[in-house]
């Protein structure tokens, strides 16, 4: 199985800063990468989808990049709405393999 | 607009079975790759199973921990998914999400498992 390692597991950040998450797999993935956002009690939300693809409606602010074994997620201005969980996602081999998850909170 | 509606979940003692369904409306059903994904309390997520469209050979995969217990299907003209649950373990405690497409484009809302004696 592919291990994806997500860090850091929690953050605190304040409104309008610059939040970067990384995913790292334990093979090459290529491009097959996804993020998903997680606010409590709610089904997870698809954000970026192959890597650096922003699915529809999701605003700019949310951003991917990386391939092969190492990943990363920004958020560049944070917003008050933007405190949830978020979660890494490898669609390239099975089983498909979730990263542990980043809790992200205001400072 | 796209919704998926889940239902079927609740108490069942160890050892029981339970058969969960996920509605989908709004979107080609019959097209779609669908996945169950479960998260236990206080947890992260964890794929469960797939099932790809017929055009695409209606292939079937588990996760190891549900493999041999746990079945997936589908009926296309009724725009239902189903996860059947057979010797269930405390283990299995979470909540279910059915989610659509290659990645998880869209998810229900969710039905939770409780497993216990």
């Amino acid at each position: 199985d592919i291990q994806m390692t997500q860090s850091p597991s929690s953050l605190s950040a304040s409104v309008g800063d610059r939040v970067t998450i990384t995913c790292q797999a334990s093979q090459d993935i290529s491009k097959y990468l996804n993020w998903y956002q997680q606010k409590p009690g709610k089904a997870p939300r698809l954000l970026i989808y192959d890597a650096s693809n922003l699915e529809t409606g999701v605003p700019s602010r949310f951003s991917g990049s990386g391939s092969g074994t190492d990943f990363t997620f920004t958020i560049t201005t944070l917003q008050p709405e933007d405190i949830a969980a978020y979660y890494c996602q490898q669609s390239d081999n099975l089983p498909i393999t979730f990263g542990q998850g980043t809790r992200l909170d205001l400072k | 607009e796209e919704q998926l509606v889940e239902s079927g979940g609740g108490l069942v003692k160890p050892g029981g079975s339970l058969r969960l369904s996920c509605v989908a409306s709004g979107f080609t059903f019959s097209n779609a790759w669908m996945s169950w994904v479960r998260q236990a309390p206080g947890k992260g997520l964890e794929w469960v199973g797939r099932i790809k469209s017929k055009a695409n050979g209606g292939t079937i995969d588990y996760a190891a921990p549900v493999k041999g217990r746990f079945t997936v299907s589908r009926d296309d003209s009724k725009n239902t998914f189903f996860l059947q649950m057979n010797s269930l373990q405390t283990e299995d405690t979470a909540v279910y999400y059915c989610a659509t497409g290659r990645t998880f484009d869209f998810w229900g809302q969710g039905t939770l498992v409780t497993v216990s004696s």
